[in-house]
């Protein structure tokens, strides 16, 4: 199982919006809700922020938010923060039940 | 949901086995499934598999496929896993993740656990 495709690194300044895709296939993304998506900060565990594409957990800000089109989901993090700075992976199901991850992507607030 | 606490850092010699522990405080343990997902240093976070914990069914990617053992124990609360033959590759932070049935990809993560692995 390949890994979904993320861009390597995304910059913002601080209160804009900025966009991370996730792009699989008709397998894994494209193939049923169970999309989330991990933010990291160095030396941390991963900490959960969307499931089921765009639902959050408790406590999770909702400058969060997630959607997906098709193949690829997205995440979009609104009112950018220097807090915001980590890694970001989504994951997906897979339709043999499966779990495939994101290559990461870097956020910079700038 | 549950708070999962880990087991502490190991260190190992390539061809050794290690065995990782992964403990639920809560009671949604026998209705989860546990995920163990592996960071190499600088590296994207790698699914390697999971057990049942209700059930003790297991399922891996095929890349770790005979080299990882995962099981439960359920008086304990506890999801266990076991990689042999470690090499120098498998350096890295260890993490287990439960998922509860019914809750779709709603994962807890536990804190992770470091294995390395040198000469």
């Amino acid at each position: 199982q390949s890994a979904l495709t993320q861009p390597a690194s995304v910059s913002g300044s601080p209160g804009q919006s900025i966009t991370i895709s996730c792009t699989g296939t008709g397998d894994d993304v494209g193939g049923d809700q169970f999309v989330s998506w991990n933010q990291q900060r160095p030396g941390e565990a991963p900490k959960l922020i969307i499931y089921d594409v765009n639902n959050r957990p408790s406590g999770v800000s909702n400058r969060f938010s997630g959607s997906k089109s098709g193949n690829t989901a997205s995440l979009t993090i609104s009112g950018l923060r220097t807090e915001d700075e980590a890694d970001y992976y989504c994951s997906s199901y897979t339709g043999n039940n499966h779990v495939v991850f994101g290559t990461g992507t870097t956020v910079h607030v700038l | 949901q549950d708070q999962l606490v880990q087991s502490g850092a190991e260190m190992k010699r390539p061809g050794a086995s290690v065995k990782i522990s992964c403990k639920a405080s809560g009671n949604n343990f026998f209705k989860s499934a546990v995920h163990w997902v592996r960071q190499a240093p600088g590296q994207r976070l790698e699914w390697m598999g999971w057990i049942n914990a209700g059930n003790g069914n297991t399922k891996f990617s095929q890349k770790f496929q005979g080299r990882v053992i995962l099981t439960r124990d359920t008086s304990a609360k506890t999801a266990h896993m076991e990689v042999s033959s470690l090499r120098s590759e498998d350096t890295a932070v260890y993490y287990c993740a439960a998922a509860y049935f019914g809750s779709g990809s709603y994962w807890d993560w536990g804190q992770g656990t470091l294995v390395a692995v040198s000469s």
